[in-house]
């Protein structure tokens, strides 16, 4: 089946730990993006990525990295300069064009430890 | 920056009853887009509206893009149980930035 897979689902971070949350898909989508959700909150975007090799910071990039070197995966580490990084990440992808749908995977609950 | 305001955050209703949720950007939209948000779940993506004055129609749920291509509305006709969750609207000014309103979440009550 096609889709966008996250892992893990659950992830604690310690005090000054990098973590790697992972975005894979196999639906053939040139853009990826990362979303964080609070609480009761929408979604605030991170970061994203139109290309390979390519990716532009989004609203709240501070403390976050990414890379882009296949276009299947689009890695989200959350670094130790995040001072507040318990939340709900969502990674989506979607078509090259920008302005079609996101599909959306089942998310990491990230909380510190 | 721009941005998309959604209201109200929350709305309780009595199954039955109708529901509606409203979206404003600050800025022009080339396109808006609605998602579902199950409690738990991730969002699900709904409906695309591109046209300005744009009517579409999914069973119960009727979705609107206003003229100035500014804001939007989502109207559950006779909610049911299962429309239970969080609904969000999205929009962008034709790159690959999509802005997500705050959404809204409804309760309804069997």
């Amino acid at each position: 089946d096609g889709g966008i897979t996250q892992s893990p689902k659950y992830l604690f971070r310690k005090e000054g730990q990098n973590v790697t949350l992972s975005c894979e898909q196999n639906l053939n989508h040139d853009a990826m993006y990362w979303y964080r959700q609070d609480p009761g909150q929408g979604l605030r975007l991170i970061y994203y990525s139109q290309i390979v090799n390519d990716f532009q910071k989004g609203d709240i990039a501070e403390g976050y990295s990414v890379s882009r070197e296949k276009k299947e995966s689009f890695p989200l580490t959350v670094t130790s300069a995040q001072k507040n990084p318990t939340a709900f990440y969502l990674c989506a992808s979607s078509g090259r064009q920008g302005m079609e749908k996101l599909f959306f995977g089942s998310g990491t609950q990230l909380s510190v430890l | 920056g721009q941005q998309v305001m959604q209201i109200p955050q929350y709305q309780h209703v009595q199954e039955g009853e109708d529901f509606t949720t409203y979206c404003n950007s600050s800025t022009t939209l080339s396109n808006i887009q609605w998602y579902k948000q199950r409690p738990g779940g991730h969002p699900v993506f709904l409906i695309q509206l591109v046209k300005s004055g744009e009517v579409k129609k999914q069973k119960r749920l009727t979705f609107q893009f206003g003229e100035a291509k500014k804001n939007s509305s989502l109207h559950i006709t006779a909610t049911q149980t299962t429309d239970v969750g969080t609904y969000f609207c999205a929009g962008d000014t034709g790159g690959f930035k999509t802005i997500f309103g705050a959404g809204t979440r409804l309760f309804v009550k069997a």
